[in-house]
């Protein structure tokens, strides 16, 4: 298995811009998650979904913030606008039925720079 | 609230120096706890993980993590570190059948070869 895809690796972008922020999680895993880390709040949760249905959003941090899963494949997290505090390593984990029976398998992160 | 707090934020060792790295927790029911680990320029991978049973859990690479309920506490260690061991450490802790999986802010080793 691939793992957890994410793309772009790295995004610069300027304020103000859209930012659109991709995850293919495994194949079969039925949850996926969205986590922001940053020097000062290290991991936070933004969103996971379980089974494509977004369960608990409330780490998404403003409504600049939205996350989507049209499919069990694939997801986007978008910033619009974008504004220079979100620059951070924004990590797409998935698992086999909810992080509470199984470990997280992690993407290798999209680095964001909000200039 | 759950909340995860690492107490050191980098440490330093030589090679073949001992390990501990603090990891506490706050929530008093059934907790799950693990220990993720991330290379340079890596994505963050599982080390270790206690669910129940023995509570002296072996992860990966050496490393072994005690669960301690009476002080909320699941250190990491490992008797000998390597050059290879750099990286960034975290905690993470999930409380009840329900909670999400909080993580703390990270520790970062840095092995001296």
């Amino acid at each position: 298995d691939a793992g957890v895809i994410q793309s772009p690796r790295h995004e610069v972008t300027e304020m103000g811009q859209e930012v659109t922020l991709r995850c293919k999680p495994i194949s079969g895993h039925n949850s996926l998650f969205w986590y922001r880390q940053t020097m000062m709040r290290g991991l936070e949760l933004l969103i996971y979904f379980n089974n494509n249905v977004p369960i608990d959003d409330s780490g998404m941090p403003e409504d600049r913030f939205s996350a989507k899963m049209p499919n069990a494949s694939f997801s986007t997290l978008k910033i619009q606008p974008s504004e220079p505090r979100d620059s951070a390593v924004y990590f797409c984990a998935s698992s086999l039925g909810g992080s509470y029976n199984s470990p997280l398998h992690f993407g290798n992160g999209t680095r964001l720079t909000v200039t | 609230a759950q909340s995860v707090s690492q107490h050191n934020h980098h440490v330093i060792l030589s090679e073949a120096a001992s390990l501990e790295l603090g990891c506490n927790y706050s929530y008093g029911g059934t907790v799950n706890l693990f220990w993720y680990v991330q290379y340079p320029g890596q994505h963050l991978q599982l080390l270790l993980k206690y669910f129940s049973g023995d509570p002296l859990v072996k992860g990966i690479k050496g490393f072994e993590a005690e669960f301690i309920k009476s002080k909320f506490s699941f250190n990491l260690r490992k008797p000998s570190v390597q050059w290879s061991d750099t990286a960034e450490y975290f905690c993470a802790v999930i409380g009840g059948s329900q909670g999400n999986l909080i993580f703390g802010k990270g520790t970062k080793l840095s092995v001296k070869p």
